[in-house]
């Protein structure tokens, strides 16, 4: 079963709005989460690392301020797309780090669509 | 900096083929090597990895052995099934401290087996 969830996979919501999605480990605690984005027919491009109980590193053209991330707790990372638009739809995958089986799990994924 | 180059697909084969998908990186150091598959409208999934030179991983009938000599890691199978359909991603993560799990991934490589 999955180790890591994400929620929610699917997502629609209208321009101007903010959209949280979660992330979670299930059954390790993850000091460490890494937030994904993929464009259609793209790879996945890394937009932030989240570290519990401090900010998160953003890589670099990602907009910080847009792409509120939060890692409050040690099984959960929260990226918050705020005030969102057209072009901010897309597929976002966090992954986290499992330091006991030192592996990284993907969550399902979340489609987000801005309408 | 890291990168890891993919070859291009699609990739189109018949059931029982053989199958390879080539992985090349970049990277300082001794990273960890991994790949990633997502089947239609899912996350990824790990399929296997390798994180030092020499190392083979294999799942489900795919292998890659983790070549320093010509920085590669190659994907392959004796026999592909419909199954196997989906976009493979050969990825890399530096080794070790607080970068491990901050993946590149390649642009992907999208398989399709027939009958």
């Amino acid at each position: 079963g999955a180790v890591v969830s994400q929620h929610p996979s699917w997502v629609i919501c209208k321009s101007g709005t903010s959209v949280k999605i979660e992330c979670r480990s299930l059954d390790f605690q993850a000091t460490t989460m890494f937030w994904y984005r993929q464009f259609p027919k793209q790879s996945l491009m890394l937009m932030a690392t989240s570290n519990e109980g401090s900010k998160a590193t953003y890589e670099q053209g990602v907009e910080k301020d847009k792409f509120l991330i939060n890692h409050a707790s040690l099984t959960l990372s929260t990226l918050t797309v705020t005030s969102a638009h057209p072009e901010d739809s897309s597929f976002y995958i966090c992954s986290a780090r499992d330091p006991g089986r030192n592996t990284i799990y993907f969550g399902e994924g979340s489609w987000l669509t801005v309408v | 900096g890291n990168s890891v180059t993919q070859m291009e697909g699609p990739v189109t084969l018949s059931e029982e083929a053989f199958l390879t998908i080539n992985c090349t990186y970049t990277a300082t150091g001794y990273p960890s090597l991994f790949w990633y598959v997502q089947y239609p409208g899912e996350g990824l999934q790990l399929l296997l990895k390798a994180t030092k030179a020499d190392d083979k991983g294999s799942n489900k009938g795919f292998e890659a052995t983790y070549r320093k000599e010509t920085t590669s890691f190659h994907l392959e199978k004796g026999s592909v099934q419909v199954s196997d359909s989906a976009v493979y991603f050969c990825a890399l993560s530096s080794a070790g401290g607080t970068s491990y799990g901050k993946l590149t991934f390649g642009q992907g490589t999208i398989l399709t087996v027939h009958p």
